[in-house]
């Protein structure tokens, strides 16, 4: 079936470092790839999405690549700021049905 | 304003007794979903609608029901809740299935 694995943390990191949460998924043929994050006490917001295989997503300068080959969407940022503190979740919608699947999300603490 | 909102945000209950969360939306989206988050398994699917009457299970939906009478909203009922139904419940929504889901901000529920 399909599924999604993220490392669950938690990740700690000082300002002003650089980020990496791994993604990986199951599924078959070409699911369109997400990145949601969870800020304290508010609901999941899009972060970034890819729909195609070697499409790259950004936003807010987070970027994720969609790897097909390695079957992979690694969130990356090159400098966190506290603000960047929350739960960030990958997830798949399948290319043959219309449910999303979401991995176990990760949570960030980003130190002055 | 417009969006996606969830009451009570905050529930406490008993075993057995029944509860009611409501979820409505302003947009006219066609698509709502119904998750649950617990920690170390990420968000599971409850139940999903793609129009006014038109509902299904997703992952996890023995004991909860669910209707949608009006486009706009999509409660979610636990008809005898149990203390395993103790967690975070997210309402999100989405103009056609398979795009981008917007989340309402949560209900935490705890089942005595």
């Amino acid at each position: 079936g399909n599924s999604v694995t993220q490392m669950e943390g938690p990740v700690t990191l000082s300002e002003e470092a650089f980020l990496t949460i791994n993604c990986t998924y199951t599924a078959t043929g070409y699911p369109s790839l997400f990145w949601y994050v969870q800020y304290p006490g508010e609901g999941l917001q899009l972060l970034l999405k890819a729909t195609k295989a070697d499409d790259k997503g950004s936003n807010k300068g987070f970027e994720a690549t969609y790897r097909k080959e390695t079957t992979s969407f690694h969130l990356e940022k090159g400098s966190v700021q506290v603000s960047d503190s929350a739960v960030y979740f990958c997830a798949l919608r399948p290319s043959d049905g219309q449910n999303f699947v979401f991995g176990p999300g990760t949570r960030l603490s980003v130190l002055p | 304003d417009a969006g996606i909102t969830q009451s009570p945000r905050y529930k406490i209950t008993e075993t057995g007794r029944q509860v009611t969360l409501m979820c409505h939306q302003t947009w006219s989206h066609s698509y709502m979903f119904w998750y649950r988050q617990d920690l170390g398994h990420g968000l599971r699917l409850i139940y999903y609608s793609a129009a006014a009457d038109i509902t299904d299970k997703g992952e996890v939906p023995d004991g909860y029901v669910v209707s949608r009478s009006k486009t706009e909203n999509f409660p979610l009922t636990l008809e005898s809740a149990t203390r395993s139904q103790t967690s975070v419940y997210f309402c999100a929504s989405s103009e056609t299935s398979g795009v981008t889901q917007y989340f309402g901000p949560g209900t935490r529920l705890l089942v005595l």
